[in-house]
């Protein structure tokens, strides 16, 4: 079965700090992977995805994501943390080898940056 | 450009009541998908319209249907309303499938309360 694992259910930094949300994948053939981010109350924002080729994904706000094919992982990363980048980040993947529409979701982890 | 529109925006609904809620896609994206977001459950993949036909469900009991209209607009109707099925309802839309290589974008959600 495909699957999405966020160890970490909250992840606290300081301002300024950077900042590194985990992501582990666990699916059957090559993935397609994504970060939303939500803020309270809100729907899921689109941050980034990794298709294909370079395994450093650029995307919104300055974060940033590495694709690891051999640790199955997609660490999101951003070099200084902002007190509003305060939310809850997700992780997901869906599969290029099949066509279902469906993404599936990690977990969840909440961002805590403090001033 | 206009993002995902879902409304209501909240509803708070009695068990066994029925409920319809609405997603206008980007302009553009021809699918469009529901996922519930319970507590405690995570985000769960529940429908996947594409050119006005179903392609795809999620574990989901049959009373949880939709359709999409010609417009690429899309209702999600859930019958016999239970207490489970509190959450917040967000819709998705995308250019395309494209095997999973469109980002979907998400609405803000419909919360639905059931007492």
């Amino acid at each position: 079965a495909q699957s999405v694992a966020q160890p970490e259910d909250q992840v606290n930094v300081a301002e300024g700090n950077p900042l590194t949300v985990k992501c582990t994948y666990s699916v059957s053939g090559n993935p397609y992977l994504f970060w939303y981010v939500q803020y309270p109350n809100r729907g899921l924002q689109f941050l980034l995805k990794y298709i294909t080729g370079d395994n450093l994904v650029k995307g919104s706000y300055g974060f940033e994501a590495e694709f690891n094919k051999s640790q199955t992982s997609f660490h999101l990363k951003k070099p200084s943390a902002l007190v509003s980048d305060s939310a809850l980040y997700f992780c997901a993947v869906s599969l290029l080898s099949s066509n279902t529409g469906k993404l599936i979701f990690g977990q969840g982890t909440t961002l805590q940056v403090k001033p | 450009e206009a993002g995902v529109t879902q409304s209501p925006t909240h509803l708070i609904k009695t068990r066994g009541q029925q409920v319809t809620l609405r997603c206008s896609p980007i302009s553009g994206h021809t699918s469009v998908y529901w996922y519930q977001q319970a507590l405690g459950l995570g985000l769960q993949f529940l429908l996947w319209y594409d050119e006005g036909e179903e392609r795809n469900r999620g574990n989901f009991p049959p009373r949880f249907s939709g359709r999409q209209f010609p417009n690429y607009s899309s209702e999600l109707n859930v019958n016999a309303l239970e207490l489970e099925d509190s959450a917040l309802y967000l819709c998705a839309s995308s250019q395309g499938t494209g095997f999973g290589a469109y980002t979907q974008y998400f609405g803000p959600g419909t919360r639905l309360t059931v007492l």
